[in-house]
This record gives structure tokens, sequence and C-alpha cells, in this order.
């Protein structure tokens, strides 16, 4: 397994677009994090799942956004009507579910970089 | 609530010079507190991470980090520094390695030859 992968990897889109991005957690990884992390910023973040559960989404999460993980393998996060604030660096990030070794830690994707026009 | 400081947004220091990037957070318990990289175009990279035992902890590329409970700092340092440490650097706090990260704002290093 080489790790947590994304998909697109840049997305350039007008205001006002759908938008789907994609994350491949490392296999068997149980949770899997999205975060935003706008220029200049740290990464902040959005939600989580516990296999196909969300559990915990962030304020930051408007109610155009949307995220799913149907088979509790990968996840997608849809941006709908989407703003020029929207612009930034969407990154996911995958670990073992709780109970595991005390050194694990989350690892995090390439990130999908968004423009929107 | 849970936040991270990093005082210093951009540090220049010249190849081979020794290093330290600050870091203070707010946490009710004992957190987990971990370092970050994230070189341009690239995705975030581990240091190191503290959530007990020495407070002086060793990581990759010749980073540590020391914690300090009484003054809530984490501070990572480096004796020498590679032209390629150049990159941004962010601390983070969380309440086990399994939880949400909180980050914060990084400091971005910059490497004079």
């Amino acid at each position: 397994d080489t790790g947590v992968s994304q998909d697109p990897r840049h997305k350039i889109t007008k205001r006002g677009q759908n938008v789907t991005f994609r994350c491949d957690p490392i296999s068997e990884h149980n949770r899997l994090y999205w975060y935003r992390q706008t220029l200049g910023q740290g990464p902040e973040f959005l939600t989580y799942f516990q296999n196909e559960a969300q559990l915990e989404k962030s304020r930051l999460l408007s109610d155009r956004f949307s995220a799913e993980r149907p088979k509790g393998s990968f996840s997608t996060l849809e941006i709908q009507r989407t703003e020029q604030g929207d612009s930034a660096m969407y990154l996911c990030a995958s670990i073992p579910s709780s109970g595991g070794a005390s050194w694990e830690t989350q690892y995090f994707g390439p990130g999908t970089r968004l423009l929107v026009l | 609530a849970q936040s991270v400081t990093q005082p210093d947004i951009h540090i220049t220091v010249s190849e081979g010079a020794s290093l330290e990037l600050r870091c203070n957070y707010s946490y009710g318990a004992t957190p987990y507190l971990f370092w970050y990289v994230q070189s341009p175009g690239q995705g975030l990279q581990l240091l190191l991470k503290y959530f007990s035992g020495d407070t002086l902890v060793q990581g990759i590329k010749g980073f540590e980090a020391e914690f300090k409970r009484s003054q809530s700092s984490f501070n990572l340092r480096k004796p020498s520094v590679h032209w390629s440490d150049a990159a941004e650097y962010f601390c983070a706090v969380g309440a086990s390695p399994y939880d949400k990260v909180i980050f914060g704002p990084g400091t971005s290093l910059s490497v004079i030859p």
C-alpha cells in the first residue's frame, strides 16, 4: 500500500458549479479525516468517519458541503454551488481506529487544490 | 478550547546554523503533540510526536522537540539546518493519536546558502 491518495490533485471551477473530490485511505484504516487548508494557514478539521459512519462535522462544513464513505473504504467530499471562498487545499488523512498502538498517527494524502473563479 | 500558536510567521536561517521553532498550545488535559512539515507541492509529513515519557523527543531528519508542561510549549529544534529543510512547519495538538488534529498557523522557514 503506497499511502493515502486523492483525486484530482487540482481542480479549477467556476463559481456556482459543483465539485467532488475523492480520497482513498490506507487499506484497513478505519478512520478517515477531511481537512481544509487555505493559503498561509494550517489545516482545519472538517469532518471524520469511523468506517462508514460520519461521527463529527465542523462548523466550517456548511450545508453546501457533503461527505460520504459508503462502504467504509474510499470517501468523497462534494461542494455544491461553489464560492470563491471555497478555494483551498482539501486534505484527507487516515488512521487505524482507536485501540491500536499508541504510536499510530494520521497519514495525510497530497491534497486536492481547488480554485474557484 | 484547544488551540495552537506559532509566534513566528517566517524565519530565515543560514545553512549550517541552528534552528528553533516555537509552539505554544492550549489544552485542558494531557495533549498529544505533533510537528509536521509541508514542502511546496507535497503533503504533510510527520516529523515527531509526543504523548508521554521523556519530554525530549527525537524525530526524523535530525529534528527534536522538547515538551515543557509548565510553559505549555513544544518547541522544535535542529542543530544544523540544511537547505532542503526550507518548508512550512506546523505544530499540532490532539486528544489522542486517533482524534482530529488542531494545527497552528505554521512557520515558514527559509534557508540561506
